[in-house]
């Protein structure tokens, strides 16, 4: 099993819609996780922090799920925009190593 | 404010040829890494340096690379002699180690080993 596994997609999600896609990770002791957002032949740009159960920033939400050790970004009235890889890394903090999902492909139609 | 600056921003070469990439991390931060992008393998951590001291080098696919960094605001990944296989798209990246899974990354490198 993959330390952090996302569903590569693509997702295909007409504009306007709600969109949410999930980051499973096997390291029960990962301690803080990130989403960051790659557009095409650019950069990755940190998109969202969560060091505790959750967060939110406008159209995004980022909950966390110990329990079953997955951590899922909701992207509410979905822009043109939007579309991108969202990569999912995890931090296990006890030993400064981050863990960098393969990234789900996001596009938003008209 | 400026981020963190990468050049050269494309570089072609010829096999066995040396390649040398260059990164100004943002000032104050304490951590810079350098990262290894494909379509095949994905983003791969090649290295990372804490204050100036590279801290994990694990990453590093073999002694043709090398990395440096000689002061806070200044680094260089060198490959020799370079392989096509090594064509892919280099980011350095930089943190605070407060936030050390916060980082800010270069636009890149394009790296084309012909």
């Amino acid at each position: 099993r993959k330390e952090v596994e996302q569903d590569p997609g693509p997702f295909n999600v007409p504009e306007g819609a709600t969109v949410a896609f999930n980051c499973t990770y096997s390291n029960s002791a990962s301690q803080s996780f990130f989403w960051y957002r790659q557009d095409c032949r650019k950069e990755p740009k940190l998109l969202m922090s969560v060091y505790s159960s959750g967060n939110e920033d406008g159209r995004f939400t980022a909950q966390l799920n110990r329990a079953s050790q997955y951590i899922s970004l909701l992207i509410r009235d979905s822009k043109l925009s939007d579309s991108a890889t969202y990569l999912c890394v995890v931090n296990q903090d006890s030993n400064y190593q981050l863990i960098w999902g393969a990234g789900t492909k996001l596009i938003i139609k008209p | 404010d400026a981020g963190v600056i990468q050049s050269p921003r494309h570089e072609v070469t010829e096999m066995g040829q040396e390649v040398t990439l260059r990164c100004k991390p943002i000032s104050g931060h304490d951590y810079l890494f350098w990262y290894r992008q494909t379509m095949m393998r994905g983003l791969e951590l090649l290295i990372y340096f804490n204050n100036n001291v590279p801290i994990d080098d694990s990453g590093m696919p073999e002694d043709r690379f090398s990395a440096k960094m000689p002061n806070a605001s200044f680094s260089t990944l060198k490959i020799q002699p370079s392989e096509p296989r090594d064509s892919a798209v280099y980011f350095c990246a930089s943190s605070f180690a407060r936030r050390f899974g916060e980082q800010y990354f270069g636009p890149g490198t394009r790296l084309t080993v012909t």
